[in-house]
This record gives structure tokens, C-alpha cells and sequence, in this order.
């Protein structure tokens, strides 16, 4: 299965400031998903990052806060804009195993943000 | 709209015990894709099994079984023998293609305590 780093794996960051989260994959994927995961719940989805055109952004997040880039086929970066302790969570990377969107989603281990 | 409910949020077992964690899902898709995902404590996500809608066979892999029946919408995984490693916080999954998407819809979690 592919191998997925995320930097960094965590930070406390000041309100107000903005935080950039790499994500490299070891192997070419058409599609990254960027997850978050807040403090003791489950998963979302933010949005899907495809190589040469926009990311598609789930409802509740937007462009502004979250913008996403996908300069290649292994890498994919994600921003928490003008950050406030609501965003404190777990964000999460991932990619499909295999070419096909039902193959298992296979996850970094995450960047823990705290907020402060 | 995909739902998954895991109601069960927290189970603690002695060690050796069998522990059933429970899933119901709801689609209106025909077919579909069903996961569970293993969360440790170090708080990395691992893959542990993908079932499709059209296979209802039981399935099972050392210490884990899954027990898919479409006629209740139910995923249910249960441990043999719980060790302590086993504690972690268990997810389930259901793939959604909805709106062109390529997403999972995730349970809330359980969280399984093994104690020795």
C-alpha cells in the first residue's frame, strides 16, 4: 500500500495565524482527500485534491479557509487559514490503494493542531 | 443522505474476552462499500477490512471476524480472545459516490479498552 507523510505531525499555532500541511505520497494517486477528525469525533471529509484543477470542497468548508494545492501527482498541501481554536482537530491525508475509488483509503498519520 | 451509526461509543473488556463492536449503515445505493478502521492510541488510522455490497460472506482473518447482513443494513466486527493491543478506537465506513464524490461517510467511533 502507499506510504503517506504528513508534516508536521503536530503544532500549536497562535488564533489568527495560518498553518500549511504537506502531504507526500511514495507513489502517483489521481486523488488526495483531506480529512478532519476534531477532538473525540469521527472523520470528514474537507475536500478532494486532483492533480491540475480545482479541489472539490465538501459541504461547510470553503476555499477561503482551507485552500488546497496539488502541484503533482505524489504531493498535496492543505492551509487552515486565519486559525481559531474551533480548529483545533486532527487533519488527516489520504489515497486510495489501487486506481479505483472503492479500494481502501489509506491515511498519514495526521497533523495534530492545537490552537491556542 | 449515507449514514453509519456505531451506537456503541465505548466498551471495556478484560483481556481474553470476545467484544462485538456494532455498525449500521444506511445507502440508498446499490452498491457499495463497507470498511472498518482500526485508531490506536498513537492516533494513526489503520485499514482493516473492505466488504462490497454483494458479497455477504462472513469473513475472517486470525482474531477478527465481520458478520455483513444486507437485510439489516449491519457490519458488525467482533474480536476473539481481546488482547490488550487491541485497544484502540474502531471505525466504520461506508464509500459514497454522491454527487460525484468519492468520499467515506464514517461512524462516530467506538472506543475498546482491553484491560489486562
Amino acid at each position: 500500500s502507499a506510504v503517506i507523510s504528513q508534516k508536521p505531525s503536530r503544532d500549536i499555532c497562535q488564533r489568527g495565524t495560518s498553518l500549511t500541511i504537506q502531504c507526500q505520497v511514495d507513489s502517483q494517486v489521481t486523488m488526495m482527500f483531506w480529512y478532519r477528525q476534531q477532538p473525540g469525533q469521527s472523520l470528514t471529509l474537507i475536500a478532494t485534491a486532483n492533480q491540475g484543477s480545482e479541489a472539490t470542497y465538501e459541504s461547510g468548508f470553503v476555499i477561503d479557509k482551507f485552500p488546497i494545492s496539488r502541484p503533482n501527482l505524489t504531493f498535496s498541501t492543505l492551509t487552515v487559514s486565519n486559525m481559531s481554536p474551533e480548529d483545533s482537530s486532527i487533519y488527516l491525508c489520504s489515497v486510495h490503494d489501487g486506481s479505483s475509488y472503492n479500494s481502501p483509503l489509506h491515511f498519514g498519520n495526521g497533523t495534530r493542531l492545537t490552537v491556542t | 443522505a449515507q449514514k453509519v451509526t456505531q451506537a456503541q461509543t465505548e466498551i471495556s473488556v478484560v483481556e481474553k474476552e470476545d467484544v462485538t463492536l456494532d455498525c449500521v449503515y444506511e445507502t440508498r445505493d446499490t452498491t457499495y462499500y463497507l470498511f472498518w478502521y482500526k485508531q490506536p492510541p498513537s492516533g494513526e488510522l489503520v485499514f482493516l477490512i473492505r466488504r462490497n455490497s454483494f458479497d455477504e460472506q462472513n469473513e475472517i482473518s486470525g482474531r477478527y471476524s465481520w458478520n455483513f447482513q444486507k437485510s439489516t443494513s449491519s457490519f458488525n466486527f467482533t474480536i476473539t480472545a481481546s488482547q490488550v493491543v487491541d485497544s484502540a478506537v474502531y471505525f466504520c465506513a461506508l464509500s459514497d459516490r454522491g454527487g460525484g464524490s468519492e468520499k467515506l461517510v464514517f461512524g462516530k467511533g467506538m472506543k475498546l479498552t482491553v484491560n489486562p
